[in-house]
């Protein structure tokens, strides 16, 4: 079946330097989204990328949709206390329609 | 705004009992998923169902079993709970169309199985 596979696991970083998780699909992606879970709480939608070579930007953060449409990424520029949590990114496979997560990266962030 | 509601954040139950997990939402949408969640293995599904009394298995069906006799709800049942079933169990649900329609998940139901 699908994998997605996301890396790194966990990463600390000192408020204010950037951060990026990866994520890698055993097969080619019809779309690709990215969630985020803060403390305590519940996986919220962030956002979507269809496109080969997509890019998206939410204020700090960058959003990546590989030309293979097989890999993404999540970059978050200058990093704050308020991006704590973990980033899951879930693929849908080219004619599926089951959502696959990743294992996610759990971001803490050092004041 | 999307409301998912799980009807307990918490739930102690003692192995061998029946276990049921309610979700309800507000938002007339055709999907509705289980996951669970467990540290280091992210987010596995366990049933979903696209429509009322439709049900699919997911990655991880195995020990449970799904109700859906309407629209709104979706009941993940338990028959006969485990000790390897204490987990956190999040309920979502989207839209059928289009197939890539984000999820919206509720707060999450943490069963403690002892």
């Amino acid at each position: 079946g699908q994998q997605v596979m996301q890396i790194p696991q966990y990463q600390h970083v000192q408020e204010g330097e950037d951060f990026t998780t990866y994520c890698n699909s055993s097969t080619t992606l019809s779309n690709i989204q990215w969630y985020k879970q803060r403390p305590g709480g519940h996986p919220v939608f962030l956002i979507q990328l269809v496109k080969s070579g997509e890019v998206k930007k939410q204020k700090r953060l960058t959003f990546q949709f590989g030309e293979a449409k097989k890999n993404s990424s999540l970059h978050i520029t200058a990093t704050q206390t308020t991006d704590v949590g973990t980033y899951f990114c879930a693929g849908v496979g080219a004619g599926s329609y089951q959502l696959t997560f990743g294992k996610g990266t759990k971001l803490s962030v050092i004041p | 705004d999307v409301k998912v509601t799980q009807s307990s954040r918490y739930l102690v139950k003692r192995t061998g009992e029946k276990v049921f997990l309610e979700c309800v939402q507000d938002m007339d949408h055709e999907n509705m998923f289980w996951y669970r969640q467990d540290p280091g293995l992210g987010l596995r599904l366990i049933y979903f169902s696209y429509d009322v009394k439709m049900k699919e298995k997911g990655d991880i069906p195995e020990g449970y079993s799904v109700s859906r006799e309407k629209k709104e709800r979706f009941s993940l049942i338990l028959e006969s709970a485990s000790t390897n079933q204490t987990s956190m169990y999040l309920c979502a649900s989207s839209f059928r169309v289009p197939n890539n329609s984000p999820l919206h998940f509720g707060n999450g139901t943490r069963l403690t199985v002892t």
